[in-house]
């Protein structure tokens, strides 16, 4: 069983300061994703990775896959309070056939004005 | 573009009772999942499809049941509702095509059991 450990579980910062969530795992994946998701609704993504070492850039947010692709990582420059939401990295297995998608716990972030 | 829609939105049960929930989508997406989700759990995947008429359980597929007679719809069933499955179901497709496309998800059907 695949395993995606994401830390913090919980942030709240004020607004403008800058922040890192962590998204870590055992295992290998084919890719990673993040997702948002806002309260009463579903999750949206956000980006995917699937190249070791790649960096993405959305706006004021930064993704990184690790290099060996069992970790990432998604930073937030000058936080806004829109920001504020639940953060999810879910690994994908493209091999299995299936898609499925093995998601870490959450990350709710919590943006001060 | 209504996406993935989940009907009902919010529902309460007695433990025993039975219901199904109801997931439709109109983009011609072969894969579709349902999930549940709890405070500090995640998403948890309970069952999931490849397609029209084939089913497979995901990581905690006890208590529920699923069908897919149509490739736009997939049902959730709860035979015998009990209290353990008070939890928010979310229900996702994704289409055939080969790499690491997303999920779409709907936006959750919360159900209480009593």
């Amino acid at each position: 069983t695949q395993l995606l450990e994401q830390s913090p579980q919980f942030l709240s910062i004020q607004e403008g300061e800058n922040l890192t969530v962590y998204c870590n795992s055992s295992s290998v994946f084919s890719s990673l994703q993040w997702y948002r998701q806002e309260p009463g609704e579903g999750p949206v993504l956000l980006v995917t990775v699937v190249t070791g070492g790649e960096v993405k850039k959305l706006k004021r947010l930064t993704f990184q896959f690790g290099d060996a692709r069992k970790d990432s990582s998604l930073h937030i420059t000058a936080a806004q309070p829109g920001d504020t939401g639940l953060y999810l990295c879910a690994g994908g297995d493209s091999g299995a056939g299936s898609y499925q998608l093995t998601f870490g716990k959450g990350t709710k972030l919590s943006v001060i004005p | 573009n209504a996406g993935v829609t989940q009907t009902p939105k919010f529902r309460v049960l007695k433990t025993g009772q039975s219901m199904t929930l109801l997931c439709a989508q109109d983009m011609n997406h072969e894969y579709m999942y349902w999930y549940r989700q709890d405070p500090g759990m995640g998403l948890r995947l309970i069952h999931y499809s490849v397609g029209e008429g084939t089913t497979a359980k995901g990581e905690v597929p006890d208590g529920y049941n699923v069908s897919r007679l149509k490739k736009q719809n997939f049902l959730l069933g709860l035979e015998s509702a009990a209290p353990s499955q008070t939890s928010v179901y979310f229900c996702a497709s994704r289409p055939h095509r080969a790499g690491d496309q997303p999920q779409h998800f709907g936006d959750g059907t919360r159900l209480s059991i009593l």
